[in-house]
């Protein structure tokens, strides 16, 4: 079946260094688009990049990833922590299977400390 | 800008009680969801709609039950609550189509049952 594997639990880093978050998964339909969705302390999920062009680079708010369809991967990168980066990060990829389904990993709490 | 409306924030209820949950979208889209949110903050797809017509309905308890009375309303009720329906029930809404979709999802219904 498929199945979404991000980094899981919790990730610390301390502010101005670099961070990343990976994300794969695994399914026997065809992979459309890659998210990454953010959720702050008290606030709905938003998302943060999203991407369905194959080894491009998405950039947005510092943060970077890039689509890779035959690993199924999008790796999410920033090359240095702000504080107000703590949230919970979700990956979500879109699939083809039949019906549209957004997926979402189990999450991976940041937190950036001083 | 909130544009998916969620009715109530916060619901307490007893074990056996029968609760609703309302959704509303404004940005005219198609396609809209129930997700839950559990108290390990993992997100899972309980129904989504288009135009109307349920299109995935994982496996959740047949006490739950969607209701859309058009493509911007969706409502979630559970018809004889059990603790572990405990959780932020999360609407969302999106696009339905062959790009890259993104979710925009509502501040969410959090359920507490005693």
């Amino acid at each position: 079946g498929d199945s979404v594997t991000q980094t899981e639990g919790l990730v610390t880093v301390t502010e101005g260094l670099p961070v990343k978050l990976n994300c794969t998964y695994q399914t026997t339909y065809l992979t459309i688009a890659f998210f990454w969705y953010v959720q702050y302390l008290n606030e709905a999920p938003q998302v943060l990049l999203k991407s369905s062009t194959d080894n491009k680079r998405t950039e947005h708010q510092g943060f970077h990833a890039t689509l890779h369809k035959s690993s199924s991967s999008f790796h999410l990168q920033k090359s240095s922590a702000q504080l107000s980066d703590s949230a919970l990060y979700y990956c979500a990829p879109l699939t083809s299977g039949g019906n549209y389904k957004p997926t979402f990993g189990k999450g991976t709490s940041l937190v950036v400390h001083p | 800008e909130t544009a998916v409306f969620q009715t109530p924030n916060y619901h307490v209820t007893q074990v056996g009680n029968e609760v609703s949950f309302n959704c509303k979208q404004t940005l005219g889209h198609d396609t809209m969801y129930w997700y839950k949110q559990d108290s390990k903050k993992l997100l899972k797809i309980m129904f989504s709609y288009n135009n109307k017509q349920l299109i995935v309905n994982e496996t959740v308890p047949r006490r739950f039950s969607p209701q859309s009375s058009d493509k911007a309303h969706l409502n979630l009720r559970i018809k004889s609550v059990e603790p572990e329906d405990s959780a932020v029930y999360l609407c969302a809404s999106s696009r339905l189509g062959p790009s890259a979709e993104t979710l925009y999802f509502g501040s969410g219904t959090r359920l507490t049952v005693l």
